[in-house]
């Protein structure tokens, strides 16, 4: 069975980079024609794509936060992670990490979830 | 890239059908089949329901199917039940891999 699960600090200071990672489990991280994706929701808001990832290290990110974010994947602890730099308030979320098939375009498999608020 | 548009809420009662709509652009929902809906009750991992427009995964409840319609598509829930009421959003492939979600629609079974 396919699971994801989210970790990281809960309270990230503003300025600050939040940082998370995902563990997967139950299959090969390693797996062709999957990328791996981090989505968030802010408080009263809709689901925004953040970026993926392949195991491989390519990457692709949402244009609104590239100059902030940076994605990275430690294959040997089927683990993949999120840095967002310069941290505010408005990157206030829940963080959901989930697993994207590459051929269809959809993701199949997601995390529950980490909230993390960024507060002084 | 802008979000998908999705009405914000919808209502309807037992046993009856009702449809969602998401809205895009000739760059997202009109250009391309990858669409997808997701089944998502806060606090819980959202569910996939619907793919490529239509297709469903195999576990989903036939009650949920997907269409489009130029730079609209569309989900609808047939033979409402009260284990429905969640929210539901949408999602687009877009040029330069990019995606994008709608806002979310809250569906209320009344």
């Amino acid at each position: 069975q396919v699971k994801l699960q989210e970790s990281g600090p809960g309270l990230v200071r503003p300025s600050q980079t939040l940082s998370l990672t995902c563990t997967v489990s139950g299959v090969s991280f390693t797996s062709h024609g999957y990328f791996w994706t981090w989505v968030r929701q802010r408080p009263g808001k809709g689901l925004e794509w953040i970026g993926f990832i392949y195991f491989s290290g390519t990457t692709y990110y949402s244009p609104s936060l590239k100059s902030r974010l940076t994605m990275s994947v430690d294959p040997s602890k089927n683990q993949f992670s999120l840095k967002l730099s310069s941290a505010t308030a408005a990157d206030t979320a829940r963080y959901y990490c989930a697993r994207v098939y590459a051929r269809d375009w959809y993701f199949d498999y997601w995390g529950q979830g980490t909230p993390v608020t960024v507060s002084s | 890239q802008s979000a998908l548009t999705q009405p914000a809420s919808v209502s309807g009662s037992p046993g009856q059908s009702i449809t969602l709509s998401c809205t895009g652009s000739s760059t997202d929902v009109g250009d391309y089949n990858y669409v997808s809906w997701y089944q998502h009750i806060p606090g819980k991992a959202p569910k996939l329901l619907i793919y490529e427009v239509s297709d469903r995964p195999v576990g989903v409840s036939y009650r949920f199917s997907g269409s489009k319609s130029g730079n609209t598509a569309s989900l609808t829930i047939s033979g409402l039940r009260a284990e429905d009421e969640a929210d539901y959003y949408c999602a687009s492939y877009t040029n330069t891999n990019n995606w994008v979600f709608g806002g979310g629609t809250k569906l209320t079974v009344l």
